[in-house]
């Protein structure tokens, strides 16, 4: 099955400096990428839409200048975050989307849990 | 009013129970549902996938997907503590980003 490995899974970081979280599709091209961020007990947030080869698209109210989308090739988007700060600490989902002969479906990583110290 | 609502639960069963999760929808472009498992601090798990109306069958899970009503059901057969999990219904109009619902905590005690 499709598999997207994310990594890392957790990071610890000081206030004001940068984390970059990378998602990878191990056996399939993702020619879409999302990027979620979840807080405790609560659904996915989707930040951003990463299209491999061109600007990602960002949800009403998400920054950015802050969160960093590229997704420069079919199996690799990144996802960074800039001048951390303590309320940017939370849980960090991306996921691709898989189209294949009679099925379809959304793929996740296992996640990114960022604590900015 | 969401265009996704679930029930967040929790929901507390006895093992061997049969679970019942439903979602209810406002937009009559969803096309595709989807029910995700996900264990704390993990990513979510997709279960089920179904495309349109019907139902779909997987070992001890089933989805249905009634589009005139607007509603999606995951039923669970003779549940185990390993269920224990929040469930996430998910839906989308195409090759569009998922629209979530909140997610129901399903605890099953042994």
């Amino acid at each position: 099955g499709a598999v997207v490995s994310q990594h890392p899974s957790r990071v610890i970081c000081k206030s004001g400096t940068s984390v970059k979280i990378e998602c990878r599709s191990l056996d399939f091209q993702a020619t879409t990428m999302f990027w979620y961020r979840q807080f405790p007990k609560q659904s996915l947030m989707l930040m951003a839409t990463s299209n491999e080869g061109s600007k990602a698209t960002y949800e009403q109210g998400v920054e950015k200048d802050k969160f960093l989308i590229n997704h420069a090739s079919l199996t690799l988007s990144t996802l960074t975050v800039t001048s951390a700060h303590p309320e940017d600490s939370s849980f960090y989902i991306c996921s691709a989307g898989v189209i294949k002969t009679y099925t379809y479906g959304y793929t996740f990583g296992s996640g990114t849990r960022l604590t900015v110290v | 009013q969401k265009e996704v609502e679930q029930d967040p639960g929790p929901l507390s069963v006895p093992e061997g129970a049969i679970v019942s999760l439903n979602c209810t929808y406002s937009n009559s472009a969803f096309q595709y549902f989807m029910w995700y498992r996900q264990y704390s601090r993990k990513g979510p798990e997709l279960l089920m996938y179904t495309y349109s109306s019907g139902n779909k069958e997987d070992g001890r899970f089933t989805a249905q997907v009634d589009k005139s009503s607007k509603y999606i059901s995951l039923f669970i057969r003779d549940s185990q503590p390993s269920d224990s999990a929040t469930y996430l219904c998910a839906m989308s109009g195409g090759f569009q980003k998922l629209v979530f619902g909140t997610g129901t905590r399903l605890l099953v005690s042994p």
